[in-house]
């Protein structure tokens, strides 16, 4: 079955540090792996994409990393901000056969704190 | 969530009452789906289309309907089949199908059965 595994649930870090999210995932084949961000009653945002080739993708202080051989990404946030609390959700795209049916963790739920 | 609007954002229903959720879009894609986000669980397939008056059942889409008549539009109706209708509701669109396309999504609306 195919599956996304978010850790942690939770997370509470004081404004200024760095975190670390992390996403398992047992989806195959496997097509490209997004990380977003939902903030409390929005819809989610595209925060990176990366394909199987692509091991670090950034976008500002977000920066997602990918290891195909495990089935292992992260997402690293660096120098947090009071507006980076949100859910963060890991999202993997199986390969063609099953479409663009998008397979979504549960998410990692972070508060930055001042 | 620019060019997708969802309506209402909060909707109350009694048992028994069929409602409906709006999801307009001016981003010219040709695919659309419904989301149901429960706390603590990933976002599930209710419904999506990849054309006008083309649609295909998700993984959970016992007690809802929809209909895709015009591109720019994709109500989703949960009726009093649905037995635990309450959840966040996420509409989304993509330029195709594609499994490489990224899904936009909406703001969201909040159903809550009285």
């Amino acid at each position: 079955k195919n599956q996304v595994e978010q850790s942690p649930q939770s997370l509470i870090i004081l404004e200024g540090k760095n975190c670390t999210l992390q996403c398992n995932y047992t989806v195959s084949p496997f097509s490209n792996l997004r990380w977003y961000k939902q903030d409390t009653g929005r819809g989610p945002v595209s925060l990176t994409i990366m394909t199987f080739s692509e091991n670090t993708k950034s976008n500002g202080r977000y920066t997602a990393t990918l290891d195909a051989d495990t089935k292992q990404s992260s997402l690293h946030i660096t120098a947090s901000q009071l507006s980076d609390s949100a859910s963060y959700i890991c999202v993997v795209t199986p390969g063609r056969e099953y479409g663009n049916k998008l397979v979504f963790g549960a998410g990692t739920i972070l508060r930055v704190k001042s | 969530d620019g060019g997708i609007t969802q309506s209402p954002k909060y909707l109350f229903r009694k048992e028994g009452q069929n409602v409906t959720l709006s999801c307009e879009q001016n981003l010219n894609h040709d695919a659309m789906y419904w989301y149901r986000q429960d706390p603590g669980q990933g976002l599930r397939l209710i419904y999506y289309s990849q054309i006008v008056n083309d649609f295909q059942k998700g993984d959970i889409a016992e007690g809802y309907s929809v209909s895709r008549e015009k591109k720019e539009s994709f109500p989703l109706t949960v009726t009093s089949a649905q037995k635990n209708p309450t959840a966040f509701y996420l509409c989304a669109t993509s330029l195709t199908s594609g499994s490489y396309n990224e899904q936009f999504f909406g703001p969201g609306t909040r159903l809550t059965v009285l």
